[in-house]
């Protein structure tokens, strides 16, 4: 059964063309956060949220922008993507036991290719 | 940064041999958890090791916690050469981050 999906799996954009990547889980978690992998590089992490709060790491890119409609989805708007930001990006969710006891639940991961 | 740092970065080692890996973290974490990850593919939840637990066992992996010298370990016995992969530790803050370590590639030797 899938509990984390992403969609598509791969994505090829164009220099500076807006780009979105979306996630969504049957879990009903309500931690999901987004990551960046690059190649031969440990995952990136570059935004959370708990329910619909949001909470974005210092170093992250404002060119990366992410939405959470409801519990199920989320999404990870690329606002104009450079070459540097073709990788893996990976979704993942965590439960409500609190953050010491809940293992992620990660998807597949989308890989973007920039063009 | 929060960021752990694993060592070694590559390790290779004949097939039936024990690797261990080792992660080293800068502040108090809620849990510790440890994941494979085959080239190009997916990350593998191993096993979760939480802040008041010292050691933990699942099938041939051994991870120990040493919280006062923030530092975890991770032992795969008799190694076989489906173990060659990525693995890395990952470490989980009250704030809900999960904060990855650089990794280590392990290779298994025929």
């Amino acid at each position: 059964d899938a509990m984390v999906i992403q969609n598509p799996r791969y994505q090829v954009t164009q220099f500076g063309k807006p780009v979105t990547l979306s996630c969504s889980q049957t879990l009903n978690h309500n931690v999901m956060y987004w990551y960046q992998q690059k190649s031969s590089q440990a995952p990136k992490l570059l935004f959370h949220y708990y329910d619909k709060d949001f909470n974005n790491e210092a170093d992250t890119p404002d060119n990366f922008q992410s939405r959470r409609p409801n519990t199920s989805f989320c999404f990870l708007d690329i606002r104009s993507p450079g070459l540097g930001d073709a990788a893996m990006y990976l979704c993942a969710t965590r439960g409500d036991g609190g953050a010491w006891q809940e293992t992620q639940y990660f998807g597949p991961g989308t890989r973007l290719l920039v063009l | 940064s929060q960021q752990g740092e694993e060592d070694p970065q590559a390790l290779s080692i004949q097939e039936g041999e024990n690797a261990t890996m080792n992660c080293s973290y800068k502040t108090s974490i809620n849990n510790l958890q440890w994941y494979r990850q085959n080239s190009g593919r997916g990350l593998v939840h191993l096993i979760l090791i939480r802040s008041n637990e010292r050691e933990k066992h699942s099938g041939r992996l051994r991870v120990t916690l040493d919280t006062s010298k923030k530092s975890s370990s991770l032992l795969i016995t008799a190694s076989r050469a489906a173990d060659t992969a990525s693995y890395f530790c990952a470490t989980a803050y009250r704030d809900d981050k999960i904060i990855f370590g650089k990794g280590t590639r392990l290779h298994i030797l025929p």
